[in-house]
């Protein structure tokens, strides 16, 4: 089965603070997609990754970084936490020659 | 750019009662077309999906159908169970240079009382 693991399941940070959220998948997949999940607004992507150290934007890159300096872990920089990042961050992954996503349990970011 | 559409909720039936969740697209091409199935506190899990016109999905007895002549995918069941309150999410595949990507519409949440 295909794992792809975030690292925190909820998190509680403060405003201004620099915050980590990490992923790991198991598939040797070569995408890697970071999605945040918000009530009426449903999932929108903020980056994705196609390749070690390759980056691109999604949706709504603002107040957001990306990081992939190996195949299997994708991580997202929240630079200075605000209160309008409080949300559900969905990591994914799939295989560059597939559709499918597969997708983590999600983690839950509270910024106070 | 490519869109996801469907309806919104929330849906409330009670068990044995049939379900239809609606959801249509716009795209250049032909993309795939997924159902995600959301559980409480947990991330998104592959329903089923459907990659050319006329392709039928179907999984735990929810089922829909690839319809490019009016570019549908609707989620459907006969008889609802408890255990199938859910969000439900609706998506389609883009591509973007190299790589896919999917677009979600905004989810439906389904409740089925006993």
């Amino acid at each position: 089965d295909v794992k792809v693991t975030q690292s925190s399941r909820y998190l509680v940070k403060r405003t201004g603070e620099k915050v980590f959220l990490e992923c790991v998948q198991d598939m040797d997949h070569e995408n890697m997609f970071w999605y945040r999940q918000d009530p009426g607004l449903g999932l929108r992507l903020i980056y994705f990754s196609y390749d070690v150290k390759m980056k691109e934007k999604g949706d709504i890159p603002e107040g957001y970084s990306v990081s992939r300096e190996k195949k299997e872990r994708f991580s997202l920089i929240l630079e200075s936490a605000s209160t309008n990042q409080t949300s559900m961050y969905l990591c994914a992954s799939s295989f560059v020659s597939g559709n499918t996503i597969y997708f983590g349990e999600g983690s839950w970011l509270t910024v106070v | 750019g490519n869109s996801v559409t469907q309806m919104e909720g929330p849906v409330t039936l009670s068990e044995e009662a049939f379900l239809t969740i609606n959801c249509t697209y716009t795209a250049t091409g032909y993309p795939s077309l997924f159902w995600y199935v959301q559980y409480p506190g947990e991330g998104l899990q592959l329903l089923l999906k459907a990659t050319k016109a006329d392709d039928k999905g179907s999984n735990k007895g929810l089922e829909a159908t690839y319809r490019k002549e009016t570019t549908s995918f609707h989620l459907e069941k006969g008889s609802v169970q408890v255990s199938d309150s859910a969000v439900y999410f609706c998506a389609l595949s883009d591509r973007q240079g190299g790589s896919e990507k999917l677009v979600f519409g905004k989810g439906t949440k389904l409740t089925v009382n006993p």
